[in-house]
């Protein structure tokens, strides 16, 4: 694909229950970021792959936040337990090598994620 | 660590006018900055960057920002504004390299209203 896909795009869980939520960056791009945008805390980092390296995980929120990323390409966002201050839009983005600040990140569409 | 204030989380121009959204930063280092847009149910778009070099930088759809070091500015403007101008606009900070260079710290956000 073009750009940066998610899926679901929009998801609906009751509080208590688990939520994956997917991204498939664009072919090429080794780093890949998670980010959540919602009402109160504007957009935040939360995790941070660059190819076989460890994870940056400085900005998960809580021990039920996890991710993986896959063969280095497709990435999963998995909410444990969800609460009702999980509800977000959780934007992906990918780009080159992501070691310097210049490399310009591309962004997702988001999956809104609604905690009932 | 760094951080970006964005005055006004809502802006409104007539169509014609002038555009200006304002951005300052907070920065131990000289940083990266960059404008992105959000229009409804999208992910973030790009506008322009300021890595090094010239201090006014040129972006898409006709905005340019100015890098200010001694206000700590990145206000970004457009001489006039078109309909399809109303998003959301964030500003956002980077470190040029090293820990966190790759993590993109973003504003609260303005959200621009075009009048006809």
């Amino acid at each position: 694909g073009a750009g940066v896909s998610q899926s679901p795009s929009n998801k609906v869980t009751e509080k208590g229950k688990d939520v994956e939520l997917r991204c498939d960056p664009i072919s090429g791009h080794t780093a890949l970021y998670w980010y959540r945008q919602s009402l109160g805390q504007g957009l935040e980092f939360l995790i941070y792959f660059q190819g076989n390296s460890a994870p940056d995980k400085s900005g998960l929120p809580s021990d039920r936040f996890s991710a993986e990323r896959t063969g280095g390409s497709v990435s999963t966002l998995t909410i444990q337990r969800t609460q009702q201050e999980d509800s977000a839009v959780y934007l992906c983005a990918s780009s080159l090598a992501g070691t310097s600040g210049r490399r310009e990140q591309y962004f997702g569409p988001g999956t809104r994620l609604t905690v009932t | 660590a760094q951080s970006v204030t964005q005055l006004g989380s809502h802006v409104s121009v007539s169509e014609g006018a002038l555009v200006l959204l304002r951005c300052n930063y907070s920065s131990s280092v000289p940083p990266y900055l960059f404008w992105y847009v959000q229009y409804p149910n999208q992910g973030l778009q790009l506008l322009l960057k300021y890595t090094t070099g010239a201090t006014l930088v040129k972006g898409i759809n006709g905005f340019e920002a100015e890098f200010k070091k001694s206000e700590t500015s990145f206000h970004l403007t457009k001489p006039s504004a078109h309909m399809s101008d109303a998003a959301e606009y964030f500003c956002a900070v980077t470190l040029p390299s090293g820990a966190g260079s790759y993590q993109l710290t973003f504003g609260k956000g303005t959200k621009l209203s075009v009048i006809p």
